[in-house]
């Protein structure tokens, strides 16, 4: 079982839609990063949030981390090709200070 | 470029073999984290150094061990090697003995057939 479960697992969809990919978790977090990974390559981070109910933007993406820190969202707007990859989520556990990643959900846009 | 390099990008070997993936962190960085992705397991955490100590271990195996070097390059050594160990490994780097923000290298794929 994962401590992060992230949904869903895959999503195909056509350039310009838009899409929510979700994080949770029954345990806190202290900070909750979001990677890309493409094909071949290793994850890049995107973004880290903090604060409990902390939105960030960058450009087309909205990161967003739950109230109580056990949970976010990702939410990509008129999605596009260059999106395709593999997100994932990880934790930074409110004790012990290990970062932990969920399984991922694998992003295809199609043009 | 994350600035994290890996090498070998690929290995091919065989069952009961012993390989050795080194990982050179980001100028500056302490910590090296290992890391083993494959399709059903997901990026599962093995181990951590900093600055040349253990700091944390995961889901590693005994027939696997790391260290960190004075330079802070690191190696995973892999050994007895069966086919389910065939997976990417990555090694991520940062800055403090902390799990924060990680910068991965581009990973070494692994074959043992």
């Amino acid at each position: 079982t994962q401590l992060l479960e992230q949904s869903p697992q895959f999503l195909s969809i056509q350039e310009g839609e838009n899409l929510t990919v979700y994080c949770n978790s029954s345990s806190v977090f202290s900070s909750l990063q979001w990677y890309r990974q493409e094909p071949g390559e290793g994850p890049v981070l995107l973004v880290t949030v903090v604060t409990g109910g902390e939105v960030k933007k960058l450009k087309r993406l909205t990161f967003q981390f739950g109230d109580a820190r056990k949970d976010s969202s990702l939410h990509i707007t008129a999605a596009q090709p260059g999106d395709t990859g593999l997100y994932l989520c990880a934790g930074l556990r409110q004790y012990g200070n290990k970062l932990v990643f969920g399984a991922g959900t694998i992003l295809r846009v199609k043009s | 470029d994350s600035g994290v390099t890996q090498t070998p990008k690929h290995l091919i070997t065989a069952t009961g073999q012993r390989v050795t993936l080194r990982c050179s962190p980001r100028s500056g960085d302490l910590s090296v984290y290992w890391y083993q992705q494959s399709l059903d397991q997901g990026l599962q955490f093995l181990i951590h150094y900093y600055n040349g100590e253990e700091r944390a271990k995961g889901n590693i195996l005994e027939r696997f061990s790391a260290q960190q070097f004075p330079d802070l390059h690191s190696e995973l050594n892999l050994s007895s090697l069966e086919l389910g160990d065939s997976a990417l490994y990555f090694c991520a780097s940062s800055s403090s003995g902390e799990d924060t923000e990680a910068f991965f290298g581009q990973g070494t794929r692994l074959t043992v057939v």
